[in-house]
């Protein structure tokens, strides 16, 4: 059974760095093929992707307008993987997701999602 | 980055009903090579995850029913309910992965009339 749960805090204060863990079982990223990608959604607004990295070591990849922002990494002995993003501002409070694909395919499992406020 | 976008953002159908809902992309997503189409659209009711409910643009997902179908290829695809039951109320997303970063359509709204 494949699970992600996204872990982080729920509020961080503008210009801080938000760190958020996905935390998977029921899969390796070792496997090729398999992708573990970070998305958020605002409240009421659509789906945005930020970032994916891949079952290869050197492979990431980052949205082309936060891509100054965002790092992601993985840690495959722990089976996370890890996104951080620089200089928080109240427009990025949203409900951030992991979500996993297999086989260059689409986003076939989904973490529940953790929402995070960016407020002073 | 590929565009796409979704038609209508609403829409209120009654039980039993058809509903259909449209994606555009940008450029064409059909592999040539393979002739996959790269789009998947997705559920998501209110407050829980996306849920995939059809791959290369025509293929249902486990365990997803036979009411939900997807039609299309290139940039031109549609997403059908074909008798719309009151678990059918969601948002439903379009979503390419023919280029390495994802986009998603903006979503539609499905309601009961």
């Amino acid at each position: 059974q494949v699970t992600l749960k996204e872990s982080g805090p729920a509020v961080v204060k503008p210009t801080q760095t938000l760190t958020l863990t996905c935390t998977f079982s029921g899969f390796s990223l070792t496997t090729r093929g398999t992708r573990v990608n970070w998305l958020r959604q605002p409240p009421g607004k659509a789906l945005e992707w930020l970032a994916r990295i891949d079952w290869d070591d050197n492979d990431e990849l980052y949205s082309t307008s936060l891509k100054s922002r965002l790092t992601i990494f993985k840690d495959t002995s722990k089976n996370q993987v890890v996104l951080t993003m620089t200089n928080m501002d109240p427009v990025d409070t949203a409900t951030y997701f992991c979500a996993a694909s297999r086989q260059l395919g689409p986003l076939d499992y989904w973490g529940q999602g953790t929402l995070v406020t960016v407020s002073s | 980055d590929i565009v796409m976008t979704q038609s209508p953002d609403s829409l209120a159908v009654s039980l039993g009903e058809r509903a259909t809902i449209n994606c555009k992309s940008s450029q064409s997503i059909l592999y040539s090579s393979n002739n996959n189409n790269y789009l998947a659209w997705y559920q998501q009711k209110a407050g829980q995850p996306p849920k995939l409910l059809i791959s290369w643009a025509s293929t249902r997902g486990i365990g997803v029913p036979d009411r939900f179908s997807g039609s299309g290829s290139g940039t031109d695809f549609t997403l059908t309910i074909s008798s719309l039951q009151a678990e059918d109320v969601a948002l439903y997303y379009c979503q390419q992965y023919y280029s390495p970063r994802l986009t998603f359509g903006g979503g539609t709204k499905v309601e009961i009339k």
